[in-house]
């Protein structure tokens, strides 16, 4: 069964850098999705992309966060300037032409900073 | 999109039926009902979906009341390997506003 998968598993990184977690979905899927989960806490939206573009994003996607489809398989999530509360898991969905499909999630990535 | 609310835990004795009740009273007409679990730090699973319909897959059955205002998920034969969180999440079935609200879900706890 094909499924989103994530890498790397686990980022660990000194506060201030850039990191970005990298994402392949499930291809034919035409939605793509962000989300992040601290730790306890429940998982959270992120942000949304569609057509190559952002189609919603959350308060919590500031100017620090961009996402980029930088060719037909890959989808990344970059932190320009990472903060303590930057870390968490990061999640990366897909879901395919219609709306009432199921988005499928990757097993996300461990991020760190120090 | 409508918010969901579910007991924050439940038990189940391993072998049996495993039912896992989401009260969604204010769904609209064009929102479908979707069901997660998270095992540990995973990322979340994707069991099963429905509109007004009950619907089974090989995972579980969905049964979704008739006024849409509360559904439950049936685990038919619950095993140790089903102990995790499980979400009961509404959403528009369109799909530029495919954004999942996930609530605290309900920690199933299987027991030998």
């Amino acid at each position: 069964e094909p499924e989103v998968t994530q890498t790397p598993s686990h980022q660990v990184t000194q506060m201030g850098q850039e990191v970005i977690l990298r994402c392949v979905p499930i291809s034919n899927h035409l939605y793509f999705y962000w989300y992040r989960q601290i730790l306890g806490q429940k998982v959270e939206f992120l942000v949304s992309f569609y057509n190559n573009e952002i189609s919603e994003k959350s308060e919590i996607f500031d100017d620090q966060f961009s996402v980029e489809r930088p060719d037909g398989s890959n989808f990344t999530l970059k932190i320009r300037s990472t903060k303590l509360e930057d870390s968490a898991m990061y999640f990366c969905a897909s879901m395919g032409a219609f709306g009432n499909q199921p988005q499928h999630f990757g097993d996300g990535t461990r991020l760190s900073i120090l | 999109d409508a918010k969901t609310t579910q007991p924050p835990s439940m038990d189940c004795a391993e072998g049996r039926a495993a039912n896992l009740p989401c009260n969604h009273s204010t769904i609209s007409g064009n929102e479908y009902v979707y069901w997660y679990r998270q095992i540990h730090s995973q990322g979340p699973q994707y069991i099963i979906h429905g509109l007004k319909n009950n619907e089974t897959n090989e995972m579980a059955s969905l049964i979704i009341t008739e006024d849409r205002k509360s559904s439950t998920l049936i685990l038919p034969h619950a095993t140790l390997r089903d102990t995790a969180v499980y979400y009961c999440i509404v959403r528009v079935a369109v799909a530029n506003a495919g954004k999942s609200t996930f609530g605290d879900g309900t920690t199933l706890t299987v027991k030998p």
